[in-house]
């Protein structure tokens, strides 16, 4: 149980282009999924996250109107990175955390999608 | 704010023992996690600390203490397919219960 999917897994797209990523919990329902940013060599940073029904919570320093991000069930988030530049290059996971109570302070653990490689030319 | 630190990169041998230290300061803990991250996918869970002592599954353990704001992770028995990188993260209930990540220790097990 607990699986996430995303896709695509890798795309690559010229500059100027917008590129939507699909975040989605197969068996479970996820209130709340996260986006992360990981750079090569890197941790994982923190983009934004994502209440279903409800606005994205985005982090200090990450654009909201170049990363949309749309959660409009509890199975499915999509980041759409708008007008994409070679410096978005970089590998974008998401993860769900399972609606287990009322509360994030319930849950245990975040399930993280497989990831997907985004590559600006 | 939150601050996580661990070390860059470790070297070990097959089948030996290696600890991976991760300290951290935040306001409001609430849960430390170890993430074992091969290059190109996705973290997995490795394992879950909230209160102190030490937490063992299989060859992986985990140790926290909470008043020293410290944690390692103990991998036994080394395996080739253990080289990756470790992440610890904290969930702090004063960054809305976000995960902050460390830095991230990239170790590799020579044969």
């Amino acid at each position: 149980g607990a699986v996430v999917s995303q896709h695509p897994s890798w795309v690559i797209c010229k500059s100027g282009t917008s590129v939507k990523i699909e975040c989605r919990s197969l068996d479970f329902q996820a209130t709340t999924m996260f986006w992360y940013r990981q750079f090569p060599k890197q941790s994982l940073m923190l983009m934004a996250t994502s209440n279903e029904g409800s606005k994205a919570t985005y982090e200090q320093g990450v654009e909201k109107d170049k990363f949309l991000i749309n959660h409009a069930s509890l199975t499915l988030s999509t980041l759409t990175v708008t007008s994409a530049h070679p410096e978005d290059s970089s590998f974008y996971i998401c993860s769900a955390a399972e609606a287990r109570g009322r509360s994030l302070s319930s849950y245990n653990e975040q399930f993280f999608g497989p990831g997907t490689r985004l590559t600006v030319l | 704010g939150q601050n996580i630190d661990q070390p860059t990169e470790m070297t070990a041998t097959e089948g030996a023992i290696v600890q991976i230290n991760c300290t951290y300061q935040t306001s409001g803990f609430n849960g430390l996690f170890w993430y074992q991250q091969h290059a190109g996918e996705a973290p997995t869970f490795l394992s879950y600390n909230v209160l102190d002592g030490l937490e063992e599954k299989g060859r992986f353990s985990s140790f926290l203490s909470r008043s020293k704001g410290y944690s390692y992770l103990l991998l036994k028995e080394l395996q080739m397919k253990d080289s990756a990188s470790y992440l610890c993260a904290v969930r702090d209930r004063d960054y809305g219960q976000n995960f902050v990540f460390g830095p991230g220790t990239r170790l590799s097990v020579l044969p």
